[in-house]
């Protein structure tokens, strides 16, 4: 079984720049994996912000960007603000015989 | 937009039906996919399976609950449904309906928290 890999927590502070990375049990994660980022806050569901590994939506604030970095997905937060405290999920695409989409574990965002 | 539907509570060993409808897009678009994901504190956020209507209708899902689960269209409603059988308490969590495309999973319906209890 697939497993996706994140940092369980970060903190950083109000303007600093933070990385969060999505790793797979199966080897290096690529484009080909669709790298998806969502920003969680409690009772609300997933809001996407990056697809494709480094695509924003129309609502995805600028500092935030996504890329691949030594072997892993990365999501990178610069000027980070108050309001980005949240949990952060990447997703992963398999489809080597079986189509399969992966959530990591989550990252839980703190800024202090 | 996509509005769930479908009762918080379930019995162990009875069937989890839950429904999403879909406005501002079609259930048959043949660049979408209609997907349910769910959420718990043991099990994180959870891919369970998906439909799409690629000139015929296909179905994926996740080895975590095949053989007890179905998604189905519904044309005439304009919406897709979960059904997972044989439910027990590890069932237990946020269900989501999500679209998504070559752009991104854009559209998460609303949630519904489904409790397997007797």
């Amino acid at each position: 079984q697939t497993v996706v890999t994140q940092e369980p927590s970060l903190t950083v502070s109000p303007g600093g720049t933070v990385t969060l990375t999505c790793a797979s049990s199966t080897g290096t994660v690529t484009s080909a994996n669709y790298p998806n980022w969502f920003q969680q806050k409690p009772g609300h569901a997933p809001t996407p912000l990056i697809y494709s590994t480094s695509n924003k939506h129309s609502w995805t604030p600028a500092r935030f960007s996504g890329s691949l970095l030594g072997g892993k997905a990365a999501l990178t937060v610069s000027d980070v603000q108050p309001e980005d405290e949240a949990d952060y999920y990447c997703l992963l695409h398999y489809s080597d015989g079986h189509l399969d989409w992966v959530f990591g574990g989550g990252t839980k965002l703190t800024v202090l | 937009q996509l509005q769930q539907s479908g009762p918080g509570l379930v019995k162990p060993s009875q069937t989890l039906s839950l429904t999403c409808a879909i406005s501002g897009d079609s259930v048959s678009s043949d660049t979408a996919a209609w997907n349910w994901v769910r959420q718990s504190p043991s099990r994180g956020l959870e891919w369970l399976g998906r439909t799409l209507y690629r000139s015929k209708w296909y179905y994926d899902y996740s080895m975590s609950v095949k053989g007890r689960i179905a998604v189905n269209p519904d044309t005439s409603k304009n919406q897709f449904s979960l059904h997972l059988n044989s439910v027990t308490p590890e069932d237990t969590g946020v269900y989501y309906c999500a679209r998504d495309s070559f752009s991104g999973w854009t559209s998460w319906g609303q949630g519904i928290l489904v409790t397997v209890s007797s």
